[in-house]
C-alpha cells in the first residue's frame, strides 16, 4: 500500500533556530499533501494544504511566514518552522492523498515530535 | 464548513467484548468517511472507510455503518484485543475537499 515517510521522527532545537521536516510519498505521486499539528490528547489540527508546484494554502490563524511549506515535486513536501519558540513544541504530522483519487483515505507519515528548548 | 462530532471520548472494554464509536457530521456534501487508528507517538493509520453509496462495510473484526439521512456513521470492533487499544479518529470528506476529523476516542481494552 501507499507509504509516506516523514523525517525526522524527533528533533530538539534551541529557541530562535529553524527546523525542517520532510514528508515523502515513497510509492505514489502526491499532488496534495497536508500538514497537521497535534497537541497531547487532542485531534489533528490542519495547518496547511501543500500543492505541488504552487503556493500552500494555510488555515486561518496559521502564520505562513513562520511555517514555510514547499512542495517542489510530486513526492516531497517540506515544513520549515522558522525562528522556533517553546510554544511551537508539538507533534507535526503530514499526510498525502494519492494522485488522481480524490476519495482515497489519506496516508499519514509517522509524525515528528518537535521540542524547542 | 463541516463539523464532525465523535463520541465517546474515552471507552474502556473487557477483552473479547465489542466496542462502538459514533460520529455525526453536518455537511450533506460529505461522501467519504474514513476511520483512523493512532497508536502513541505514531501517525494515524487508515483502518477502514466507507463511501456514501454504501450502508455498511466489514473487514474481519472491524465494521463501519453509515446512515446518510441521519448524517451519522459508526465504527464497530468485535472480539476486542489489547492491541486494539489506541486513539480512533473518524473523518468526513466532501468531494475533492479536505477531511474534517472528529476529536478522537481513546479505546482501552483490558485483558
Amino acid at each position: 500500500g501507499a507509504v509516506v515517510s516523514q523525517h525526522p521522527s524527533r528533533v530538539i532545537c534551541k529557541s530562535g533556530t529553524s527546523v525542517k521536516i520532510e514528508c515523502r510519498s515513497l510509492d505514489f505521486q502526491a499532488t496534495t499533501m497536508f500538514w497537521y499539528r497535534q497537541f497531547p490528547k487532542q485531534s489533528l489540527m490542519l495547518m496547511a494544504t501543500s500543492n505541488e508546484g504552487s503556493k500552500a494554502t494555510y488555515e486561518q490563524g496559521v502564520e505562513k511566514d513562520k511555517f514555510l511549506i514547499n512542495h517542489a515535486s510530486l513526492t516531497l513536501s517540506t515544513l520549515t518552522v522558522t525562528s522556533a519558540h517553546p510554544e511551537d513544541s508539538s507533534f507535526y504530522i503530514c499526510s498525502a492523498r494519492t494522485f488522481g483519487d480524490i476519495n482515497y483515505g489519506y496516508t499519514f507519515g509517522s509524525g515528528t515530535r518537535l521540542t524547542v528548548v | 464548513g463541516e463539523n464532525v462530532e465523535q463520541h465517546p471520548s474515552t471507552l474502556s472494554v473487557q477483552e473479547g467484548d465489542s466496542a462502538v464509536i459514533k460520529c455525526t457530521y453536518s455537511d450533506s456534501a460529505s461522501n467519504y468517511f474514513p476511520w483512523y487508528k493512532q497508536e502513541l507517538g505514531k501517525g494515524p493509520q487508515l483502518i477502514i472507510d466507507i463511501r456514501s453509496n454504501v450502508g455498511e462495510k466489514k473487514d474481519q473484526r472491524i465494521a463501519v455503518t453509515l446512515n446518510k439521512t441521519a448524517k451519522h456513521f459508526s465504527l464497530h470492533i468485535t472480539e476486542t484485543q489489547p492491541e486494539d487499544s489506541a486513539v480512533y479518529f473518524c473523518a468526513a470528506t466532501p468531494n475533492a475537499g479536505k477531511s474534517t476529523f472528529g476529536d478522537g476516542t481513546t479505546l482501552t481494552v483490558k485483558p
